[in-house]
C-alpha cells in the first residue's frame, strides 16, 4: 500500500509569483485536506477536497485554490505569493466515513 | 479557536510516564492525536469520539471528555522513540473533518 506522497520537496520563489503544489492520496483513500504549517506551530486547515469538488475551506484567501482529480490526487495552487506564505504545506488523505487522516511529507515553500 | 495544549514542553527520562492535554472551548466530535518529529509528517496516533472513550495501543493509550471537551494523552514507561512535538487536532463533525489543531507539546526523551 503507498502512502501519501507530495512534490516537490522543496521550493523557494519569489513574492508575487504563483506556484502548484501536488498530492498523491494513500490508495483507496478519496478525501484530500490541505493544511498550512508555520514553523512552530501546529497544522492550520486550507481545505478539503471530495468527489473532486471543495468541501470546506479555512480561513484563507482566494488566492489559495485547489483541484482533485478523478484519481483522488490533488493540486493547491497559490497566486500572488507573499513573504507569509512561507511554510510547510501537508496533505492528508482519508476515506469519508471514517476519521483518521494520514499526512503526506510536505513541501516546504520559502518566499523570498 | 484553537484547541490549548499542555504542558508546552516536557523533557522526560527514559522509562517516565507523561500526560499531555488538550482542551477545546467548542463541543467536539473527536479528537486526533498526532506525533511530528523534528522535518517529518505528523504521524497517526489514535482518534477518539465523543461518547466519553478510551483507547490505547501499545503503551499509548488517550482518554476523551466530551462533557469537558478535553482530552489526555498519556505516555507510559517513554521511549527514546517516543520524542517530538504532539499535537491534538479536534473536529466537531464526523466523515469528513476538517480539523484544527492545537499548538503541540515538545517532548524529549533523554536516556
Amino acid at each position: 500500500e503507498t502512502g501519501v506522497t507530495q512534490s516537490p520537496t522543496h521550493l523557494i520563489k519569489t513574492r508575487g509569483q504563483q506556484v502548484t503544489l501536488r498530492c498523491s492520496s494513500q490508495s483507496g483513500h478519496n478525501t484530500v485536506s490541505w493544511y498550512q504549517q508555520a514553523l512552530g506551530q501546529g497544522p492550520q486547515f486550507i481545505f478539503q477536497y471530495y468527489r473532486e469538488e471543495e468541501n470546506g475551506r479555512g480561513n484563507f484567501p482566494p488566492r489559495f485554490s485547489g483541484l482533485q482529480f478523478p484519481n483522488y490526487s490533488s493540486e493547491l495552487n497559490v497566486n500572488a505569493l507573499e513573504l507569509d506564505d512561507s511554510a510547510l504545506y501537508l496533505c492528508a488523505s482519508s476515506v469519508t466515513g471514517r476519521g483518521e487522516q494520514y499526512f503526506g511529507p510536505g513541501t516546504r515553500l520559502t518566499v523570498t | 479557536q484553537q484547541p490549548v495544549q499542555s504542558p508546552q514542553a516536557v523533557i522526560l527520562r527514559e522509562g517516565e510516564d507523561a500526560v499531555i492535554n488538550c482542551s477545546s472551548s467548542k463541543a467536539l466530535y473527536s479528537v486526533h492525536w498526532y506525533r511530528q518529529k523534528h522535518g517529518e509528517a505528523p504521524i497517526f496516533l489514535m482518534i477518539l469520539l465523543k461518547g466519553g472513550e478510551q483507547k490505547g495501543h501499545d503503551k499509548i493509550s488517550a482518554s476523551f471528555n466530551e462533557k469537558k471537551q478535553q482530552s489526555s494523552l498519556y505516555l507510559t514507561a517513554s521511549q527514546l522513540s517516543y520524542s517530538g512535538t504532539y499535537f491534538c487536532g479536534t473536529g466537531t463533525n464526523f466523515g469528513n473533518e476538517k480539523l484544527t489543531f492545537g499548538t503541540g507539546t515538545r517532548l524529549t526523551i533523554i536516556p
